[in-house]
This record gives structure tokens, sequence and C-alpha cells, in this order.
């Protein structure tokens, strides 16, 4: 059965100080590596999707990599409205469904 | 705003009744997924629908039941709730009928059972 790890479980930053957070992965075959965030109380939001090692993305402060174990999800220079959870997912052989981590809680101070 | 619309936004029941969260998938959009999610486990898959039929089941209780309705509009019924059952539930949706991982989610209903 597919599973993803996510780590750390919660880690706060100062604004400005750039981190990484860490997912780990075991499937059968990747089929993709999806990153989502999730603002208290509301639903996930895709951001990225890798398909093969190497793949790399970004999106404003957000750049997500992609190893044959592991995918990291760098945040550049933070501000505090990137606090939120992110989550990753990996889609099932039939691509039906999605196997979520539990998530990061990132918290930015200023 | 994701497009997708759940009602109702905050449930709180009994244990032993029954619920209905309904889901209003993105215009256009063919497939509707319900996921759970508590603080213990994370966001579950339970169950999938494309175009009015069943695609995938994931770790659905038989107490749980969903359907997808000609307008695409998707319902979750919960019966004999427990206190276990209390969760955040997720209505997604997408065009196509396998994910390309690109969900659509909504806001979620959130089901207290006391």
């Amino acid at each position: 059965e597919d599973q993803v790890t996510q780590s750390p479980e919660a880690l706060r930053l100062q604004e400005g100080e750039s981190s990484s957070l860490n997912c780990s992965y075991t499937v059968s075959g990747l089929r993709g590596l999806f990153w989502y965030r999730q603002d208290p109380g509301k639903g996930p939001e895709f951001l990225f999707t890798l398909y093969s090692a190497g793949e790399e993305k970004e999106k404003e402060r957000l750049k997500a990599t992609l190893t044959k174990k592991e995918s990291f999800l760098h945040i550049t220079a933070p501000k505090p409205e990137d606090s939120a959870t992110y989550l990753c997912a990996v889609p099932n052989f039939g691509n039906e469904k999605l196997t979520f981590g539990t998530g990061t809680r990132l918290t930015i101070i200023p | 705003d994701s497009g997708v619309t759940q009602t109702p936004k905050h449930l709180i029941t009994a244990t032993g009744q029954r619920v209905t969260l309904r889901c209003s998938p993105r215009s256009g959009d063919l497939s509707v997924y319900w996921y759970q999610q508590s603080l213990d486990q994370g966001l579950q898959f339970l169950i999938q629908y494309y175009n009015g039929e069943e695609r995938a089941k994931g770790n659905i209780l038989e107490r749980f039941s969903a359907q997808q309705f000609p307008d695409l509009h998707s319902e979750l019924n919960l019966s004999s709730l427990e206190l276990g059952d209390s969760a955040l539930y997720f209505c997604a949706s997408s065009v196509a009928g396998r994910s390309t991982g690109e969900l659509f989610f909504g806001e979620g209903s959130r089901l207290t059972v006391l």
C-alpha cells in the first residue's frame, strides 16, 4: 500500500528565514507527487504536480523538487501569509484516489 | 474560491443519528471525490463518482453511502453515527474520471457527533 510521510509535523520560522519541508513516499510505481496548501478551516488548495525525479516547480516563494524517494518543498524568505499546513499526496495505481501525508504545519512569525 | 460548494458547513448531532452532506462540483467537472479529515488520520479517501457512476472506493464504512445525481451534485449519507465519525468531510471535483492530482476542494462540512 502507498505510504506518504511528512516531516517535520510543525515548523516555526521567522519572517525571511528560509527552510524546507520533506515528503517521503513508498509507492509501487510513481505516477506523480502533488503538493497542496491548506489554511485553517479551508479545503486543500493545489500547488504543484511533479512527475519525475529531478523535476522542479516554482510558485512565488515556493519551490518543489522530487527525487526517487522524496520530495522537498523549499520556502525562500517566507512571509506570514505563507503560514498554512502543507500536504503532499501520491495517486494510486488507477489514479482514482490520492494518499495524503499528515502535513507540515508551517507558522511564519513576523 | 475553488468553485466547489459544500453544505452544511457545520453540523452537530447525536450518536445513532443520520446526516446527509451535499456537494456541488465546479461547473464542468464530472468527478466528485469525498475525503474525511480527522486529527489523528489526516485526509482519507472515501469514494469517487464519475458522471453518476461509482468509480472507486476507499476506506468507506458500510454505514456510509454516497451518490451522484444527474445534475452532478453529490450527497454523502452517514448513518448510525458514532463519536469517532466526528471529522471534517471534504468534497473535491475534477474534470476527468482519473485524477491528475489537481483536485478542487470545497471548504468542508464539519461534523460533530455528541
